[in-house]
């Protein structure tokens, strides 16, 4: 089945401690992004990547860190997570960055950083 | 101005009756136009895609897009309470390229059985 996989659904942390939130594609898609949902803000882009090894900022980056290692995983870190980063995230992707390409969303990742 | 603009609603409108969803954007350069609908609690899915000026059917779902108003709208006929959910308008290809989609914050509807 062709699917966007993200874990975990639900992640409960501490201010400061390192996270990551892994997201997989297995429809060899070359475009992957990284959003966060919150109440009256709607879907904000962090991150997205073209392809391997080719990443960059969307609307709010600050705090993230992504990285393309392989074609179909594209991990979100936080490295100190906030409060402020509590949040409903979602990884999508999609064949490519072209103008009638559709995004496929990930189930999402509910945070929450005390 | 938000890039992207949509009545945040609840929508509320009686089954089997049309609902008529709008979007305006502020980028004039867009050249693609989105709607996705989003389940509470679940992820947003793509249920219409318009790219030219007029009207895109598919079933009960009709996109209209009108670049120079830089207006987009959804309409869904003969409504359902199973189409009671959020509604996303997104954009693109605006001055940010096909790689930056913009959404809009997401109408609620409510079906009335």
């Amino acid at each position: 089945e062709a699917q966007v996989t993200q874990n975990p659904r639900y992640l409960i942390t501490v201010t400061g401690k390192k996270l990551t939130v892994t997201c997989s594609q297995n429809m060899n898609h070359e475009y992957m992004s990284w959003y966060r949902q919150d109440p009256g803000l709607g879907l904000r882009q962090i991150y997205y990547s073209m392809n391997v090894e080719a990443t960059d900022k969307g609307d709010v980056p600050e705090g993230y860190k992504v990285s393309r290692k392989e074609k179909r995983n594209f991990p979100l870190i936080l490295e100190s997570p906030s409060p402020n980063q509590t949040s409903l995230y979602f990884c999508a992707s999609s064949l490519g960055a072209g103008y009638t390409e559709k995004l496929f969303f990930g189930s999402g990742t509910q945070l929450s950083v005390l | 101005q938000k890039e992207v603009e949509q009545n945040s609603g609840p929508l509320s409108v009686p089954e089997g009756a049309i609902a008529s969803l709008n979007c305006t954007y502020s980028d004039r350069g867009s050249q693609s136009f989105f709607w996705y609908r989003q389940y509470s609690g679940k992820s947003p899915e793509l249920i219409m895609s318009i790219y030219s000026n007029g009207d895109k059917e598919d079933g009960r779902f009709t996109a209209q897009l009108n670049k120079a108003s830089q207006y987009v709208s959804l309409l869904i006929r003969d409504s359902q309470p199973s189409d009671s959910a959020t509604y996303l308008c997104a954009v693109n290809g605006g001055s940010g390229g096909y790689q930056k989609v913009t959404f809009g914050t997401g109408t609620k509807l409510q079906v009335i059985p």
